[in-house]
């Protein structure tokens, strides 16, 4: 099955610590995008990366961090330097270059700060 | 991009049509309509999108006015499985920026009743 997956599902992190979430995707898209979603509100663009190699700041992009080294995967690192980092974290898709570029989701990463 | 409105909820009948309204009425001639939806807790799905003409999938079908002010998405058969937020996007492709980005409303949430 082709698609986008995201790990883990829920993710508890203790104040001043690092995590990594993942987002992996078999869809053979160029790009990818990781979002954040907070209670009742729409989506915010952190990262996203068009190719291998290459990323750029989103809307809100301040104490998070990604790397892009395989087509495939998209890791983001929530740091400490994040100030209210709990949130529902969603990674996506998409082709690139093309007029309409649908962007798909993965299922998210449920981050809570204890 | 344009800016979207949908009315907050909505309830449907089980087997019955769902028609959710979106509004837009400042859309450009190069911005595309977008539906997607949010299970509880899940990442957003792709339902539909459209220029100006009427399209159909295997999900549900869309139509645009004249105009292109306003656009209707059409579930033909709701079932409880369809409850979910439904957001109306409207977007340009910009190659090369981040305004590949969605912007999420608070779109409509729809509650099918068996």
């Amino acid at each position: 099955d082709g698609g986008i997956t995201q790990s883990p599902k829920y993710l508890f992190r203790k104040e001043g610590q690092n995590v990594t979430l993942s987002c992996e995707q078999n869809l053979n898209h160029d790009a990818m995008y990781w979002y954040r979603q907070d209670p009742g509100q729409g989506l915010r663009l952190i990262y996203y990366s068009q190719i291998v190699n290459d990323f750029q700041k989103g809307d809100i992009a301040e104490g998070y961090s990604v790397s892009r080294e395989k087509k495939e995967s998209f890791p983001l690192t929530v740091t400490s330097a994040q100030k209210n980092p709990t949130a529902f974290y969603l990674c996506a898709s998409s082709i690139w270059g093309r007029r309409t570029d649908t962007q798909y989701f993965g299922p998210g990463t449920r981050l809570t700060v204890l | 991009d344009a800016k979207t409105t949908q009315p907050p909820s909505m309830d449907c009948a089980e087997g019955r049509a769902a028609n959710l309204p979106c509004n837009h009425s400042t859309i450009s001639g190069n911005e595309y309509v977008y539906w997607y939806r949010q299970i509880h807790s899940q990442g957003p799905q792709y339902i539909i999108h459209g220029l100006k003409n009427n399209e159909t999938n295997e999900m549900a079908s869309l139509i645009i006015t004249e105009d292109r002010k306003s656009s209707t998405l059409i579930l033909p058969h709701a079932t409880l499985r369809d409850t979910a937020v439904y957001y109306c996007i409207v977007r340009v492709l910009n190659y090369g920026g981040a305004t590949n980005k969605l912007i999420f409303g608070t779109g409509t949430l729809l509650a099918v009743q068996p």
